[in-house]
């Protein structure tokens, strides 16, 4: 059965912190992986991976996938209260356009 | 870009009662899908439809639920009868097909069955 596991499920750190989010799965046939923010409303697309050791990069979020290892890390430098959210990972597999999410990393950045 | 559209944005009903959610996807998407999420079971793929025609709906929770895409610029997720155990919180998300697989999330419409 495809899966995908964020780690870890909550986290709290200061304004100015470096963390890392980390998604494993296990899928049929993997296409691709992505990451998604989520505040108080819709998840908006973040990045989208294909190629391992490839490293998409955007302000101070990064993200890079390592296909051998079956695992993505999300990065955040120099974080700040706005980036208070749960972040979420999804993979598309086998069955082409179908996601399948992870339960998802709360981050909660205090000042 | 209008973005995916979904109404009504809130909706409170009682046990029972017929159940209409809508989405309008953005334009020129070929995929549609609806997902819900909530509390306990977090972020669930309902059904998608790739170029209005059903793919898998292995998600819908039972026979309560249907979904319909009559073109393609317009999805329906219906739930009758509905009850409290279906509150959540329903997004319609869209995207180009494979492998431009990226999906856009509408703001979702917050149910609540009393």
């Amino acid at each position: 059965e495809d899966k995908v596991v964020q780690s870890p499920l909550s986290l709290v750190v200061h304004e100015g912190d470096t963390v890392t989010l980390n998604c494993s799965y296990e899928v049929t046939n993997f296409r691709s992986l992505l990451w998604y923010k989520q505040e108080k409303k819709a998840p908006t697309f973040l990045f989208m991976l294909t190629s391992s050791g490839i490293e998409k990069k955007s302000g101070r979020l990064s993200s890079i996938l390592d296909k051998k290892e079956l695992f993505s890390i999300l990065n955040i430098t120099a974080t700040q209260t706005g980036d208070s959210a749960v972040y979420l990972c999804a993979v598309v597999g086998n069955q082409g356009g179908k996601l399948i999410f992870g339960q998802g990393t709360e981050l909660s950045v205090k000042p | 870009d209008a973005g995916v559209i979904q109404s009504p944005r809130h909706e409170v009903t009682e046990m029972g009662q017929e159940v209409t959610l809508r989405c309008k996807p953005i334009s020129g998407h070929n995929s549609l899908f609806w997902y819900r999420q909530t509390m306990m079971r977090g972020l669930e793929l309902l059904i998608y439809f790739n170029n209005n025609v059903p793919i898998d709906d292995s998600g819908m929770p039972e026979d309560r639920f249907s979904a319909k895409m009559p073109n393609a610029s317009f999805s329906t997720l219906k739930i009758q009868p509905s009850e409290p155990r279906d509150s959540a919180v329903y997004f319609c998300a869209s995207s180009l097909v494979a492998p431009q697989e990226t999906q856009y999330f509408g703001p979702g419409t917050r149910l609540l069955v009393l």
